[in-house]
């Protein structure tokens, strides 16, 4: 159980083009999932938190215009790239947190979506 | 402020040798503290994770990681390295203060590399 899903797993696209990346919990609710961006030799960091309904929580230095988070229902949250630059280039992932009354919220991580902007 | 420092970027043992991977942690808070392993191009796996539980927290594939307050550590060990273990390996601490959302601040990361 507890699996999250990411889809597409890789993505070549243009500058200036935008790239939608989905991610979703296949198999229970999320109250909350979380965005990330991993670059090539380093650790994740995050980008946003994102709550089913309301607005995303961006982390300092993280353009809210140029990444656009959608978290519709308890089950998919969206990241939108919009006119994506070659520095946007990167693996992102995402987290979903498991909705357990009373029990530490675990993470659960999609296995990641690597962008290339050309 | 809560952060992670893994102390080594990269390790190298050989099979069936112990592994230790070195993490010490910063935080104003009770923290929760986890392991992740991360293997070319797949997700995070938890390995184990620390919640004020018991200081000894045994994980899965043979891993284990012992929470020190007094040294602000939470080394990850296994007694005999299987090439399987070959990964990326990621400290985590989690924190939540005022009912905020719990966030992960991870670690540099410390890549093990398993000889034959």
């Amino acid at each position: 159980g507890a699996v999250v899903s990411q889809h597409p797993s890789w993505v070549i696209c243009k500058s200036g083009t935008s790239v939608k990346i989905e991610c979703r919990s296949l198999d229970f609710q999320a109250t909350t999932m979380f965005w990330y961006r991993q670059f090539p030799k380093q650790s994740l960091m995050l980008m946003a938190t994102s709550n089913e309904g309301s607005k995303a929580t961006y982390e300092q230095g993280v353009e809210k215009d140029k990444f656009l988070i959608n978290h519709a229902s308890l089950t998919l949250s969206t990241l939108t790239v919009t006119s994506a630059h070659p520095e946007d280039s990167s693996f992102y992932i995402c987290s979903a947190k498991l909705l357990v009354a009373g029990v530490y919220n675990e993470q659960f991580f999609g296995p990641g979506t690597r962008l290339t902007v050309l | 402020a809560q952060s992670v420092t893994q102390l080594d970027s990269h390790v190298s043992v050989s099979e069936g040798t112990p592994v230790l991977l070195r993490c010490n942690y910063s935080s104003s808070y009770s923290p929760s503290l986890f392991w992740y392993v991360q293997h070319p191009n797949k997700g995070l796996q938890l390995l184990l994770k620390y919640t004020s539980a018991a200081t000894l927290v045994k994980g899965i594939n043979g891993f284990e990681a012992e929470f020190k307050k007094s040294e602000t550590s939470f080394h990850l060990t296994k007694p005999s390295a299987h090439m399987s273990d070959a990964a990326e390996y990621f400290c985590v601490v989690s924190y939540s203060r005022g009912g905020a959302t719990n966030k992960l601040i991870f670690g540099t990361g410390t890549l093990l590399a398993v000889q034959p």
